[in-house]
């Protein structure tokens, strides 16, 4: 089954305290992103990549990072999670650059930072 | 400016009436996507339609369609015969060809199904 697997799914964790989401996609897809979901604001980008080695930022990257060494799987780390990084968390996969097709979805992992 | 603008934050409707949800989108790239997501309250994020820019007709899928009207730059959403599990929150979306394939989201409209 084609799909993009998040993990955890449900994370309380504390301010400082380094956290990694992972998250890997089965459909040999070469576009990855992560997104945040804030009441209000709607979901918004925070890195994407395009294939292997190939990352850059989205609108709201600041206290993130991200790494992409293989095609399936793109782990979003909070090298020092605030409390504003309390968020609901997509990461997506699709076809390659200049496409406008669909975006799959993750299950989304729910984050609060106390 | 906004990219997307969802100008309804809540709908209610009847069930098994039909609704309509607003979005309209601001673009210069001539080739773009635009996206019908639900998020129901468990969280996950569900396709339901998609009109590319140069598509001729309007998309239809199943009891969901999409108004577009490319001049006015509009893509409504029409859901018809609504259910109580249609209750959820409706996300419109786009993805510009020249804009490294970032899908842009609206602030989203809740609906509430009622008997």
């Amino acid at each position: 089954e084609a799909q993009v697997t998040q993990n955890p799914r449900y994370l309380i964790t504390v301010t400082g305290k380094k956290l990694t989401v992972t998250c890997s996609q089965n459909m040999n897809h070469e576009y990855m992103s992560w997104y945040r979901q804030d009441p209000g604001l709607g979901l918004r980008q925070i890195y994407y990549s395009m294939n292997v080695e190939v990352t850059d930022k989205g609108d709201v990257p600041e206290g993130y990072k991200v790494s992409r060494k293989e095609k399936r799987n793109f782990p979003l780390i909070l090298e020092s999670p605030s409390p504003n990084q309390t968020s609901l968390y997509f990461c997506a996969s699709s076809l390659s650059r200049g496409n406008t097709g669909e975006l799959f979805f993750g299950e989304g992992s729910r984050l609060t930072v106390l | 400016a906004q990219k997307i603008t969802q100008t309804q934050p809540g709908m209610f409707v009847q069930e098994k009436e039909a609704v309509t949800l607003d979005c309209t989108y601001d673009t210069s790239d001539p080739s773009y996507g635009l996206f019908w997501y639900k998020q129901p309250s468990s969280g996950e994020m569900i396709f339901l339609i998609y009109q590319g820019s140069y598509d001729q007709q309007n998309a239809t899928e199943g009891r969901y369609s999409l108004n577009f009207q490319k001049a006015r730059k509009s893509a409504n959403l029409v859901i018809s015969a609504s259910q109580l599990g249609d209750s959820a929150m409706y996300f419109c979306a786009m993805r510009e060809r020249g804009g490294g394939n970032k899908l842009t989201f609206g602030t989203g409209t809740q609906l509430k199904v009622e008997l």
